[in-house]
């Protein structure tokens, strides 16, 4: 079967600091992965999305970056830190290839920015 | 393009009564709904996903819903009501692409009273 971790599940960084979240899938290869924002009591904001090793998708302007150097490697970096980055940051994967699947999340990271 | 509305951003149940959850969908291409459960500082799991065939989709939990076309709406329902199912529901809708992304509603809490 498969699993998706992230780590790690809380970060309490300062203003100006770098970043760098995880995520991987076990079980599966060639998955679709995404990163999702979640400020409180928000939705889920899509933050990057990609279909393949080193084929990354930006859907929002910002702060941020991802990377995927390996196929079901996600990470999610910035080289500094702003107040705004605090939230909720969930990894996902689906299957690929032509057509819809249903997205599979992982269990997250509460990054409070100070 | 699509879009999802969700109707009440939160809603109060008592235990044993009926759940109805509100959705309601736009999209120009035939539309792939699904329903996440949130528990607090968890990723999301997927309830129930409609692709295409029967327009009544059950899901884990006792949570069933029904595709209208006519209504455009895919909303959430489950018969009795447990203090487990206090969480926080987002309806979501895709739509056939090589990426699979997924639009999210802004999600509705459910809170069970005893």
């Amino acid at each position: 079967s498969q699993t998706i971790h992230q780590w790690p599940a809380t970060l309490v960084q300062p203003v100006g600091s770098p970043l760098s979240l995880e995520c991987t899938v076990e079980g599966t290869s060639n998955p679709n992965l995404y990163w999702y924002r979640q400020a409180a009591g928000r939705g889920l904001q899509l933050l990057f999305y990609s279909v393949g090793i080193g084929q990354i998708s930006s859907e929002v302007p910002q702060n941020l970056s991802a990377s995927r150097p390996q196929d079901r490697q996600f990470i999610l970096s910035s080289k500094k830190l702003l107040l705004s980055d605090s939230g909720f940051y969930l990894c996902a994967w689906s299957g690929s290839g032509t057509g819809v699947y249903e997205q599979y999340f992982g269990p997250g990271t509460r990054l409070t920015v100070t | 393009a699509q879009s999802v509305t969700q109707l009440g951003s939160h809603v109060s149940v008592s235990e044993g009564a009926l759940v109805l959850l509100r959705c309601n969908y736009s999209s120009s291409v035939p539309p792939y709904l699904f329903w996440y459960v949130q528990y607090p500082n968890q990723g999301l799991q997927l309830l129930l996903k409609y692709t295409t065939g029967a327009t009544l989709v059950k899901g884990i939990n006792g949570f069933e819903a029904e595709f209208k076309k006519s209504e455009t709406s895919f909303h959430l329902t489950k018969p009795s009501a447990h203090m487990s199912d206090a969480a926080e529901y987002f309806c979501a809708v895709s739509g056939y692409s090589s990426a699979s992304k997924i639009i999210f509603g802004s999600g509705t809490r459910l809170s069970i009273r005893p």
